[in-house]
């Protein structure tokens, strides 16, 4: 089945600790993106990538990382200088219709 | 920079009503409007959506009408069932850079009583 997998499904930080979230699709898009789900705040775009071996900076992307060396993968970095990461986090990928994106299931970051 | 409104924030419908949820955005170059369904700790999933070239799309129970002048987009949902339960959320494109992308509003979130 073709589609977008994100892991884990839950992950929990200690404060200081950097961690990565795994983003892979299967749909041949050239286009991924990185979301942040908040309570009452609708999805805000962290990072995104128009191409491999290329990324750019969304509205919220201090204290945040991402690599793009395979078409298929784009995994996000929480690093310690974010501070407020316990959210929902969520990756899109869309194909030749840049704007018509599909998303995974999401990863629920806590900070214990 | 470009932004999308929706509301209501929560909507209560009894089972059969129908639902309408409304949004507006700000940049006049938006030419693509998705509406999202997301159920609780899953990914959202796109439900419909409707290009600046039409006014009005139907799917089933469910219709997007696009005001292109107000700026403004509503969803429809007719004879509802509790299995539409979830949150909502309307989204409006927006380039930038010259690379289409979504900016998202709040997000409804409806509720259907059997």
């Amino acid at each position: 089945d073709g589609g977008i997998t994100q892991s884990p499904k839950y992950l929990f930080r200690k404060e200081g600790q950097n961690v990565t979230l795994s983003c892979e699709q299967n749909l041949n898009h050239d286009a991924m993106y990185w979301y942040r789900q908040d309570p009452g705040q609708g999805l805000r775009l962290i990072y995104y990538s128009q191409i491999v071996n290329d990324f750019q900076k969304g509205d919220i992307a201090e204290g945040y990382s991402v690599s793009r060396e395979k078409k298929e993968s784009f995994p996000l970095t929480v690093t310690s200088a974010q501070k407020n990461p316990t959210a929902f986090y969520l990756c899109a990928s869309s194909g030749q219709d840049a704007a018509e994106a599909f998303f995974g299931q999401g990863t629920r970051l806590t900070v214990v | 920079g470009e932004n999308v409104e929706q509301h209501p924030s929560t909507l209560s419908v009894q089972e059969g009503d129908s639902a309408v949820i409304k949004c507006t955005y700000s940049d006049s170059a938006s030419n693509y409007f998705p509406w999202y369904k997301q159920e609780l700790g899953k990914g959202p999933q796109l439900i419909i959506d409707i290009r600046s070239n039409v006014g009005e799309k139907k799917d089933q129970r469910i219709a997007v009408t696009l005001n292109k002048t107000a700026k403004h987009f509503s969803l429809h949902i007719t004879e509802t069932q509790p299995e539409d339960s979830a949150v909502y959320f309307c989204a409006a494109s927006y380039a930038n850079t010259g690379f289409q992308k979504l900016v998202f509003g709040t997000g409804t979130r409806l509720l259907v009583s059997p």
